[in-house]
């Protein structure tokens, strides 16, 4: 099964700043088949990123992804304050789908 | 409007058999693969399984492989998760989620707990 390992463990940033998260798969991603997630305390995870670059349906364009075969990245451009949050990587093209083990963005 | 719609929260006595569901409406529900997720307390994400309602064909994560049963109604467009004999280390939030490209819906969760 392929394992997604995410860095950082945890990114502590400020409101308008950057953030770039890391999804790195032990080996290849089949057609760039990966998702990026948000998950709030208390709250299922909310699709962001599709395909590794395509924004889900009524998705902030500060989101981006981007990447290719074993090397992912999630970009926040600006930062506001709802985004803080937990972040997952998973693909799903290789069966058994599998999960990152997240990304805690805090202020 | 997609919506999936889970059974309520559970505690149950280790060795005791459950079932939890998700009613899906607001698609076509033999259309999509459906999925289930676990989220152990303060923990990630883990993907447990995976079924095409259309023919009930099911992929299980070789970590739950033989662990819980996945299934689906098509006349009620319902998917279930299903336990035999629970563990307390089956405690957790659980959800469903519709694949399209991604889990592109949730279900808004399932707690199971399970205590002596």
């Amino acid at each position: 099964e392929i394992v997604l390992t995410q860095s950082p463990g945890t990114l502590s940033l400020s409101p308008g700043e950057r953030a770039t998260l890391s999804c790195r798969a032990s080996q290849s991603v089949r057609s760039r088949y990966l998702a990026w997630y948000q998950q709030k305390p208390g709250q299922p995870p909310r699709l962001l990123i599709y395909d590794a670059s395509s924004r889900a349906t009524g998705i902030p364009d500060r989101f981006s992804g981007g990447g290719s075969g074993t090397d992912f990245t999630l970009t926040i451009s600006r930062l506001e304050p709802e985004d803080f949050a937990v972040f997952y990587c998973q693909q799903y093209g290789n069966s058994p789908w599998t999960f990152g083990q997240g990304t805690k963005v805090e202020v | 409007e997609v919506q999936l719609v889970q059974s309520g929260a559970e505690v149950k006595k280790p060795g005791e058999s459950l079932r939890i569901s998700c009613k899906a409406s607001g698609y076509t529900f033999t259309n999509s693969w459906i999925g289930w997720v676990r989220q152990m307390p303060g923990k990630g994400l883990e993907w447990m399984g995976i079924i095409y309602p259309s023919d009930s064909h099911t992929v299980y994560s070789p970590s739950f492989q033989g662990q819980v049963t996945i299934s689906a109604d098509k006349s009620i467009s319902t998917a279930y998760l299903q336990w035999s004999s629970l563990r307390a280390s089956d405690t957790a939030m659980y959800y469903c989620a519709k694949s399209s490209s991604g889990y592109d819906s949730w279900g808004q969760g399932t707690l199971v707990t399970v205590s002596s």
